[in-house]
């Protein structure tokens, strides 16, 4: 059974750019959630879909968007890049809605914006 | 404001001894808590669980102990090897409900041969 598939796995972009990262998921499974890994603030939850909705989003600005297909793959999109963007995203698929199972984590993609 | 807090960034153990990861909470709802290993250049992989109605759960060298007074828990592995060596995140939930996984920064655990 093939494992979570981030593409890419790099990315180098310019400020003021933006950039599309693609998950895609365990097969059979529905839940995607996507976070940002960035040094000394562990795992920053993005947002969860399941069933091409958004069901949860954290704490970040609109520049950060995400959307799921009818496959369950998903995309996150982040617009007008900052340095503090650089960051590893990591995706995570599991069976079930929200909480209550392990999640699986993809290798993640490395952004890095200069 | 971070709900799920591990304190020790890092943690140096002798092969062969126990290391202890702890990890804190804050949100009084959470009843499912989770640790994950993270090798570099890897994504987190899921180790073991436990849910607010055990104060104990164990798998083979691995041990996560609840403790909900005190908000605190820890994992355990006895014997530690030098394969441990890796990151771990605490993560917390609220279990059926759609509340998303909170992570912990995570510690850095080192096992010297």
């Amino acid at each position: 059974k093939a494992g979570v598939t981030q593409t890419p796995r790099y990315l180098i972009k310019t400020r003021g750019q933006q950039v599309t990262l693609s998950c895609s998921p365990i097969s059979g499974h529905r839940s995607v959630s996507w976070y940002q890994q960035t040094p000394g603030q562990g795992l920053q939850f993005l947002f969860e879909y399941f069933s091409e909705t958004q069901r949860n989003k954290g704490n970040f600005p609109g520049r950060f968007s995400g959307r799921q297909f009818s496959n369950s793959r998903s995309e996150m999109n982040v617009s007008t890049l900052e340095l503090g963007d650089s960051a590893l995203y990591l995706c995570a698929s599991s069976s079930k809605q929200g909480s209550g199972t392990e999640a699986f984590f993809g290798q993640g993609t490395r952004l890095t914006v200069v | 404001d971070q709900q799920v807090k591990q304190n020790s960034p890092s943690l140096s153990v002798q092969e062969g001894r126990i290391s202890i990861l702890n990890c804190d909470y804050t949100n009084s709802m959470f009843d499912y808590f989770l640790w994950y290993k993270k090798y570099p250049a890897e994504g987190p992989t899921f180790l073991i669980s436990i849910s607010s109605i055990k104060d104990k759960n164990e798998d083979g060298r691995f041990t996560v102990f609840l403790n909900k007074s005190a908000k605190h828990l820890s994992l355990h592995i006895v014997p530690s090897q030098p394969g441990d060596s890796a990151v771990y995140f605490c993560a917390a939930a609220v279990l059926g409900g759609y509340q998303k996984v909170t992570f912990g920064t995570g510690t850095k655990l080192q096992v010297i041969p």
